[in-house]
């Protein structure tokens, strides 16, 4: 089977931009997460959607990050504008059900450069 | 709030030796997950062993098992016939057990260089 989605595989842009990620999780997959992982450490939670709701995002900084599962599929996550601390790998994961009894699948990740 | 703490920035092993990666977590919950993920330079998360804190045996995958002590809240990796392949970085990371808490929090990593 495919497996998650994402692109663009790199990013660069300057600060007070804005960008745009997509991913699309594995087919019949429910759950959709958005992991921040800056370098040197490991990933951190931005969002949980479950189908097209909003499961989790209290890590999400509302005033310049928004993410969107339109029909329970696809996401978008964005940011503007970008400040030079957004540099990092943005990993998009999914899982067929909500829960740890089934395994979360990771894509490659965009890997954000902000100048 | 759960953490999870990998004191071990670096390891290194020789191929075909034994090599043990620490792990250490704190949380309030009695029933979790507790996993190690392995991330090549390819950026990608792949999932190495899992374990389900209700269950005293320790995971084992082939090459890789663990050594799961609950009360100390201990979950260290053990990687057998080290292989070259198997040179990345090394998270672990822990998820709770019920609906909206099922969000991974992982550790800062281990780098894990094989020495040919």
């Amino acid at each position: 089977e495919a497996g998650v989605a994402q692109s663009p595989r790199y990013k660069i842009i300057e600060k007070r931009q804005s960008v745009a990620f997509w991913c699309n999780p594995i087919s019949g997959h429910a759950t959709l997460y958005w992991y921040q992982q800056i370098l040197g450490q490991g990933p951190k939670l931005l969002i949980q959607f479950q189908n097209n709701g909003v499961v989790d995002d209290s890590q999400l900084p509302k005033d310049r990050f928004s993410a969107e599962r339109l029909k329970g599929v696809d996401s978008t996550l964005k940011i503007q504008p970008a400040k030079l601390e957004d540099s990092a790998v943005y990993l998009c994961a999914s899982s067929l059900t909500p829960g740890m009894n089934t395994e979360a699948f990771f894509g490659q990740g965009t890997r954000l450069t902000v100048v | 709030a759960q953490t999870v703490t990998q004191s071990q920035p670096e390891m290194s092993v020789q191929e075909a030796e034994t090599v043990t990666l620490s792990c250490t977590y704190d949380t309030s919950e009695s029933d979790y997950y507790l996993f190690w993920y392995k991330q090549p330079p390819s950026r990608q998360m792949i999932l190495v062993i899992r374990q389900e804190a209700y269950k005293q045996q320790n995971a084992t995958e082939n090459r890789f098992s663990v050594n799961f002590q609950k009360a100390a809240k201990s979950f260290s990796l053990k990687i057998s016939d080290s292989q070259l392949g198997d040179a990345a970085m090394y998270f672990c990371a822990y998820a709770g057990s019920n609906f909206g808490n099922e969000k991974l929090t992982f550790g800062t990593g281990t780098r894990l260089t094989i020495i040919p």
